[in-house]
């Protein structure tokens, strides 16, 4: 089975931009994680889809964003870029059921913001 | 809230050593514990995890048992091998209901060296 992929693996952004990650779940996963991972904060929790709903959002503001499609592929959205939002991207999948299943996850997007 | 706590590194060991790396929980209920790994330039990988008390998870010679009485889950290797030297996360996935948010301690660089 393909793994988790995620594109672009990186990205250069100036400050107020907006970009779009991209995230493709293993086949078969229905839930998709988003995590962001810098030096200072280390991993955080940012949002999980399942079936096109998001179902757990962390404590980001409002400029990051992310939605679902029905074959399950994920995108995440920040909106009005700041310096603090270079970072390690990383989506996860799995099959949705929740409580302790394996997620999986992908090489990351990095983006720099300047 | 819920949290992980592992211990700082980095961790220096020499080839054929034996690891530990500490990790304790806060968390209500009985929630899954995991152990990701992740290489330089990669995204997380799952080494082991344990869904219940005193449940053993172990993978290419790491073991971690889940200690619900000192809510501890601390990783260990008898012998590490030069291709070891990663960054070590523990994760917690909370107790009951559907979601796959994941809790992450800090991360432990572990080098190995010949």
């Amino acid at each position: 089975k393909a793994g988790v992929t995620q594109t672009p693996r990186y990205l250069i952004k100036t400050r107020g931009q907006q970009v779009t990650l991209s995230c493709s779940p293993i086949s078969g996963h229905r839930s998709v994680s988003w995590y962001q991972q810098t030096p200072g904060q280390g991993l955080q929790f940012l949002f999980e889809y399942f079936s096109e709903t998001q179902r757990n959002k962390g404590n980001f503001p409002g400029r990051f964003s992310g939605r679902q499609f029905s074959n399950s592929r994920s995108e995440m959205n920040v909106s009005t870029l700041e310096l603090g939002d270079s970072a390690l991207y990383l989506c996860a999948s799995s099959s949705g059921t929740g409580g302790g299943e394996t997620q999986y996850f992908g090489p990351g997007t990095r983006l720099l913001v300047l | 809230g819920d949290s992980v706590t592992q211990m700082e590194g980095p961790v220096t060991l020499s080839e054929e050593a034996f690891l530990t790396i500490n990790c304790t929980y806060t968390a209500t209920g009985y929630p899954s514990l995991f152990w990701y790994v992740q290489y330089p330039g990669e995204g997380l990988q799952l080494l082991l995890k344990a869904t219940k008390a005193d449940d053993k998870g172990s993978n290419k010679g790491f073991e971690a048992t889940y200690r619900k009485e000192t809510t501890s889950f601390h990783l260990e290797k008898g012998s590490v091998q030069v291709s070891d030297s990663a960054v070590y996360f523990c994760a917690l996935s909370a107790f009951g209901g559907a979601t796959n948010k994941l809790i992450f301690g800090t991360g432990t660089l572990l080098a190995v060296q010949p």
